[in-house]
């Protein structure tokens, strides 16, 4: 059965203290792996999609990796702003759906 | 910048009543999908939409649900007789290729 496992499931970063979130994933042929950011009572907005192992995606203080069985969003220098919660989700072959991890609630404090 | 608009925004409704969540996706996206989030729970898939037709489904999406694209730009998702385990956050998305792009939301509230 594909599915997703985040850790940790919350984060208390010091404003500028880099740190990772875990994303890691069993799925019967990986067609893609996206992050997610969502705000509490908005929807996912769209961050990085990586489609095969040694990818590596950057946004500003965001950068994505993913290997064969997990991928990594690393958080560099974070301010007060990036704190949400961040989602991985991933797509098999052969099918529409995104399979959704329960996330990781990241809080930044000045 | 192109959005995935939703409304409303907040739905309360009897136990019962069937209620209809609108969504207009981006003008140039072909795939359509709503999505569902109970409080403190997992984004989970309900139904994809292509060409006019569903092209999948979950468990989760059964007669109770259906949906539709009524006139070229605006996609439903119907909720026939609510139970209150209907309460949650509905998202609907719309893709070009693999990136999804999700609305903020219905929260529905069954009482």
């Amino acid at each position: 059965e594909d599915q997703v496992t985040q850790s940790p499931e919350a984060l208390r970063l010091q404003e500028g203290e880099s740190s990772s979130l875990n994303c890691s994933y069993t799925v019967s042929g990986l067609r893609g792996l996206f992050w997610y950011r969502q705000d509490p009572g908005k929807g996912p907005e769209f961050l990085f999609t990586l489609y095969s192992a040694g990818e590596e995606k950057e946004k500003e203080r965001l950068k994505a990796t993913l290997t064969k069985k997990e991928s990594f969003l690393h958080i560099t220098a974070p301010k007060p702003e990036d704190s949400a919660t961040y989602l991985c989700a991933v797509q098999a072959r052969n099918t529409d759906k995104l399979i959704f991890g329960t996330g990781t609630r990241l809080q930044v404090f000045p | 910048e192109p959005e995935v608009t939703q409304t409303p925004s907040h739905q309360v409704t009897q136990m019962g009543q069937e209620v209809i969540l609108r969504c207009v996706p981006i003008s140039n996206h072909l795939y359509f999908y709503w999505y569902r989030q109970i409080l403190g729970q997992k984004v989970e898939f309900l139904v994809s939409f292509y060409n006019n037709e569903i092209s999948e489904k979950s468990e989760i999406f059964d007669d109770q649900f259906s949906v539709e694209r009524p006139d070229g730009s605006n996609f439903t998702l119907k909720i026939r007789s609510t139970k209150l385990e209907d309460s949650a956050m509905y998202f609907c998305a719309s893709s070009v290729e693999l990136l999804a792009f999700f609305g903020q939301g219905t929260r529905l509230t069954v009482v």
